[in-house]
């Protein structure tokens, strides 16, 4: 079966650190570009960051989280991660990893929450 | 990265088509042709519905179509169902090589 699934998500203090994987299994992840794409508490999606087919060499981010967070891939394990350091209380969110289809996100896993409070 | 603009709710009765907007700029929905929108039932994940503008995923109702014009792209329900109640968001690639979702839309069968 063709499927995504987060982990990692937790509870974490303003100002830590937090590590989300994304497993992918049925197909071979490093075949498309994938994106960790967030959504908060009772509002809309956000993307936050992709990374390219293959090994992964181009990475693009949002605005928000630039110089905060970092994607990479692991195609050996079949794993997407995002590297969340300096965490807001505005980072709080549901973080789902998309996989892409050209330009467009046709496969999403179930998500992961993130909590960042005191 | 501003995100796209969307009407916060359409609503339409069983039967009715009904059509949501979706406004970027040249620099995303204008620049493209990489549109696409996703619907998201209440505590469940966002479903591909329509990508590049206009075309539809295998399995997708063809009671859902898309459009472009300019730097608006639409989502059309036509034969409105109750199962069509959900949040629909759309999304573009932009000139950064980044993407942008739109503010999502709350759709109303009545």
């Amino acid at each position: 079966e063709v499927q995504l699934v987060e982990s990692g998500g937790g509870l974490v203090q303003p100002g830590g650190s937090l590590r989300l994987s994304c497993g992918v299994s049925g197909f071979t992840s490093s075949r498309d570009a994938m994106s960790w794409v967030r959504q908060a508490p009772g509002k809309g999606l956000e993307w936050v960051s992709a990374i390219s087919s293959g090994s992964g060499s181009s990475t693009y981010y949002a605005d928000s989280v630039k110089g905060r967070f970092t994607i990479s891939r692991d195609n050996s394990k079949n794993t997407l991660y995002l590297q969340m350091n300096s965490l807001r209380a505005e980072d709080t969110a549901v973080y789902y990893c998309a996989n892409h289809r050209r330009w467009y996100f046709d496969l999403w896993g179930r998500g992961t929450l993130v909590t960042v409070s005191s | 990265q501003s995100a796209l603009t969307q009407p916060a709710s359409v609503s339409g009765s069983p039967g009715q088509s009904i059509t949501i907007s979706c406004t970027g700029t040249s620099s995303d929905v204008g620049g493209y042709n990489y549109v696409s929108w996703h619907q998201q039932h209440p505590g469940k994940v966002p479903q591909l519905m329509i990508y590049d503008v206009s075309y539809r995923p295998s399995g997708v109702s063809n009671r859902f179509s898309g459009s472009k014009s300019g730097n608006t792209a639409s989502l059309t329900i036509s034969g409105l169902q109750a199962e069509d109640e959900a949040d629909y968001y759309c999304s573009s690639y932009t000139t950064r090589s980044t993407y942008v979702f739109g503010t999502g839309t709350k759709v109303t069968v009545l």
